[in-house]
């Protein structure tokens, strides 16, 4: 079945540690975001990529690296420069063009313990 | 200013109920609108795409106001199950090869639907 897929569906970290968030997509999509959703709140765009490797930072940018080495993948790493990096993740895929929605991943936990 | 703007909420309505949520975007260049629903503690999943003309799907009707830049969620006769967090979604760019597209969510409006 196409879809996208996250993984871990839960992590933790210890502070001062940098970790990889993945996502991967087999859906053919040339798009792919990283959203950040914090308790009671909406999505704030993290990163964004449209083809490989190129990508362009969203609103919260700022202790957060993303690579897109293959069209299927856009991992997030979470750096130590993070300073609240506990939150829902999300990916999402999309065609490039064209009126078409977002489809997303499951979703990873990370905790800062 | 958000570049997309939803009325906070929550909603706490009776079942059977008509209940109506709106949304603001400021790119006058957005091309493209939805409604999205996400359940607690769940990834949010597509309820319905808005069409310049508005559409209808079941119980939900979705307008799309571009000279005002606002859309609409209209649910009628709510069910205990449409209790969840109500997102309104834009997306725009990627017209051209070169350009990326952006999709842009509001901080959502949580409605309640109660006996």
């Amino acid at each position: 079945d196409g879809g996208i897929t996250q993984s871990p569906k839960y992590l933790f970290r210890k502070e001062g540690q940098n970790v990889t968030l993945s996502c991967e997509q087999n859906l053919n999509h040339d798009a792919m975001y990283w959203y950040r959703q914090d308790p009671g709140q909406g999505l704030r765009l993290i990163y964004y990529s449209q083809i490989v490797n190129d990508f362009q930072k969203g609103d919260i940018a700022e202790g957060y690296s993303v690579s897109r080495e293959k069209k299927e993948s856009f991992p997030l790493t979470v750096t130590s420069a993070q300073k609240n990096p506990t939150a829902f993740y999300l990916c999402a895929s999309s065609p490039k063009t064209g009126f078409t929605e977002a489809f997303f991943g499951q979703g990873t936990r990370l905790t800062v313990v | 200013r958000k570049e997309v703007e939803q009325d906070p909420g929550p909603f706490n309505v009776p079942e059977g109920a008509t209940v109506a949520f709106n949304c603001t975007y400021s790119n006058s260049a957005s091309q493209s609108f939805f409604w999205y629903r996400q359940d607690c503690r769940k990834e949010p999943k597509l309820l319905m795409s808005v069409y310049s003309s508005g559409n209808e799907d079941g119980r939900f009707t979705a307008q799309l106001n571009r000279a005002s830049q606002y859309i609409s969620l209209l649910i009628r006769d709510s069910k205990l199950s449409d209790s969840a967090t109500y997102l309104c979604v834009v997306k725009h760019g990627g017209l051209e090869r070169s350009s990326a597209s952006k999709i842009i969510f509001g901080s959502g409006t949580r409605l309640s639907i109660r006996p």
